[in-house]
């Protein structure tokens, strides 16, 4: 079973629109993070959260880690077609410790921008 | 600095058949890790070399396996191929495998026929 369930799946948005994109586990976080991915390309680290409540931004990208540590968002303002890609929520297997060289996964949502 | 490197970018293999992909980690990085994706399953942690000793292990059969050189570069093999191997094949290297300081590689593309 999967153990971070993303939200949506895919995603058709126009530019120009806000857009949010959420990663859900049923276990506690301990080290959230968000990556992207060119199709067929490898993935490109956008940001790590790991403190409940904690928000962090890079240029129109927001990403936020709940209180309880359980559910990341990643909020796109003023979406632009450069945005287009596969995001991918991933966090730390092992309670304690990120020197694993392991990250879980999950589904991807695929944001299509519509020029 | 140059980044992950992948080799080959793409393969076409036929089932029974065996396969090796290599990965050439950044220089100064002495973990990488191997990852499989694919539409069904998703992005899924094979395993991690670390200082040429395998560190860790995902939940694959053994016919996938691997190997790690004294200069990092490391193999990934693959026996007896199945249809469902095919996938997108990610390497990541990191200094001493923290998991986010993870950079990845492109990738190998995989078909079984």
């Amino acid at each position: 079973s999967q153990e971070l369930e993303q939200s949506p799946q895919s995603l058709i948005v126009q530019e120009g629109k806000n857009l949010t994109i959420n990663c859900t586990s049923s276990k506690t976080l301990y080290g959230l993070y968000w990556y992207k991915q060119k199709y067929g390309e490898g993935l490109i680290f956008l940001m790590m959260l790991q403190k409940g409540g904690e928000e962090k931004s890079h240029e129109k990208i927001t990403a936020k880690l709940d209180e309880k540590k359980q559910q990341s968002s990643l909020h796109i303002t003023a979406s632009q077609p450069s945005h287009a890609g596969i995001y991918l929520c991933g966090a730390d297997k092992v309670l304690g410790s990120s020197n694993t060289g392991k990250l879980i996964f999950g589904q991807g949502t695929t944001l299509q921008v519509k020029p | 600095k140059a980044g992950v490197t992948q080799t080959p970018r793409y393969l076409i293999k036929t089932r029974g058949q065996q396969v090796t992909l290599s990965c050439s980690p950044i220089s100064g990085h002495r973990s990488v890790s191997w990852y499989q994706q694919t539409p069904g399953q998703g992005l899924q942690f094979l395993f991690e070399y670390f200082s040429e000793t395998q560190r860790n292990k995902g939940n694959f059969p053994g016919r996938f396996s691997g190997r790690q050189f004294s200069n990092s570069r490391s193999e990934m093999n693959v026996s007896t191929l199945e249809l469902g191997d095919s996938a997108l094949y990610l390497c990541a290297s990191s200094y001493n495998g923290v998991s986010h300081e993870q950079y990845f590689g492109p990738g190998t593309r995989l078909t079984v026929t």
